[in-house]
This record gives C-alpha cells, structure tokens and sequence, in this order.
C-alpha cells in the first residue's frame, strides 16, 4: 500500500456540486498539507495542518475547506466547485520540527475536472 | 515577484550529455532549498537538498549561491531515465514549501 492515498484518482463533475477529496497516510506524520498544481503555476498550497486540532489557510484557501479527522486523515471539500478549479490535487506529509528538510511524501494526486 | 522562478524549457538533450537547471527565489529570508523531481502525471519526489556548500550524489550536483539567490542543478552523462520535470524549492518558514513551474527535461537517445 502507499504511504499516502488519495482518493479518488480522477473525477469529473459538474459546476456547483459539492465534492470531497481524501486523503490517508500511513506515514505516522502530524503534519499533512493539500496543494494543487495548474500548468505554468506549480503547486500552490491550499491548507495545512501540523496537527489533528490545527487547520492553517494556505496561499490559495478560498472556496475550499478541509477536515482532519485523525492524524492519518485529511480532506479537502469544494462546497460549490466551479471550471477554474479544474486542477490536479496532491496531499502530502511530513514529520515535525524541520520534517520538510527530510522531503515531503506526496499521494499520487486527483485530477478533478469541473464542466 | 514569484518565490521561485525557474526556466520552463524545455530542454531536449543526447544521452550522454551534461544539463544544467537554474532557479532563482525572492526572499532572502528562505531557508532551506531542493531540487525535487516529478514524472509525467506523477507526484513530485525529494530528488536533493541543496547546501550552502554545494552538494553531489552521483551524477546530480547541486549549488546555492545565497548572495545572488540563485540555485543550480547539474546532470553529468545523461540517462533516458532523467527524463522528467525538475522542480526548484525552497522553505520559509516551519515547513512552508514554495515551488518553482518546473523544467521539463526530455533525453534523447
């Protein structure tokens, strides 16, 4: 099994749905982030998390909300999706303190499409 | 400004060839500095940190020039295998990473 899933792998959906990306680890990591990444913008940071009762915005927060339900857990909901956030979405962890020195692990990403 | 900012490509190299990647980044206040690789469609993959006194594992060497803020890396004797989008980062902050757009690096045979 991956260290970091995601689910799901891809999903397409309509403008105004509401939608809920998941992500687990099995890392044993507190800290736990969620990015997207769009062509010529590299990733941007949408929430983080450095433990189950912290939930800290990120660069690009607005109209996404995210839930950490344990340590291993961390979802991301787009209450009303709409075309631009059409993107590809990867979870990632690290360990404390200085962790991101060690690398972040990554999932394998959702590629979410809005029509 | 941009964090990071890095040259896109791509660059379309022989196997067997030497490539270097440059970054550059904003704040002077960032602290720590990688090189991380991404397949196509894949996730992103720590490839080095990069250290103030240069580093080097195998054919990958990395540079940073803290007065210019400016990082490099180098590829000796290109592999097929290299082929993939470098991704320059660094962190500011308790675990705050910001990334380059990458550089995609196709090797030919």
């Amino acid at each position: 099994d991956a260290d970091v899933t995601q689910t799901p792998r891809n999903r397409i959906t309509k403008t105004g749905k509401r939608i809920m990306l998941e992500c687990s680890q099995t890392k044993g990591h507190d800290r736990m982030y969620w990015y997207r990444q769009d062509p010529g913008l590299g990733l941007r940071l949408i929430y983080y998390s450095f433990d189950v009762k912290d939930i800290n915005k990120g660069e690009i927060s607005d109209g996404y909300s995210v839930s950490r339900q344990a340590q291993a857990k961390f979802s991301l909901s787009l209450e009303s999706a709409i075309p631009n956030q059409t993107a590809l979405y990867f979870c990632a962890t690290s360990e404390t303190g200085q962790g991101a020195d060690y690398g972040y692990t990554f999932g394998s990403g959702t590629r979410l499409t809005v029509v | 400004r941009k964090e990071v900012e890095q040259d896109p490509g791509p660059f379309n190299v022989p196997e067997g060839a030497t490539v270097a990647f440059n970054c550059t980044y904003s704040n002077s206040a960032s602290q720590s500095f990688f090189w991380y690789r991404q397949d196509c469609r894949k996730e992103p993959k720590l490839l080095m940190s990069v250290y103030s006194s240069g580093n080097e594992d195998g054919r990958f060497t990395a540079q940073l020039n803290r007065a210019s803020q400016y990082i490099s890396l180098l590829i000796r004797d290109s592999k097929l295998s290299d082929s993939a989008t470098y991704l320059c980062v660094v962190r500011r902050g308790a675990n705050n990473l910001f990334f380059g757009t990458g550089t995609r690096l196709t090797v030919i045979p």
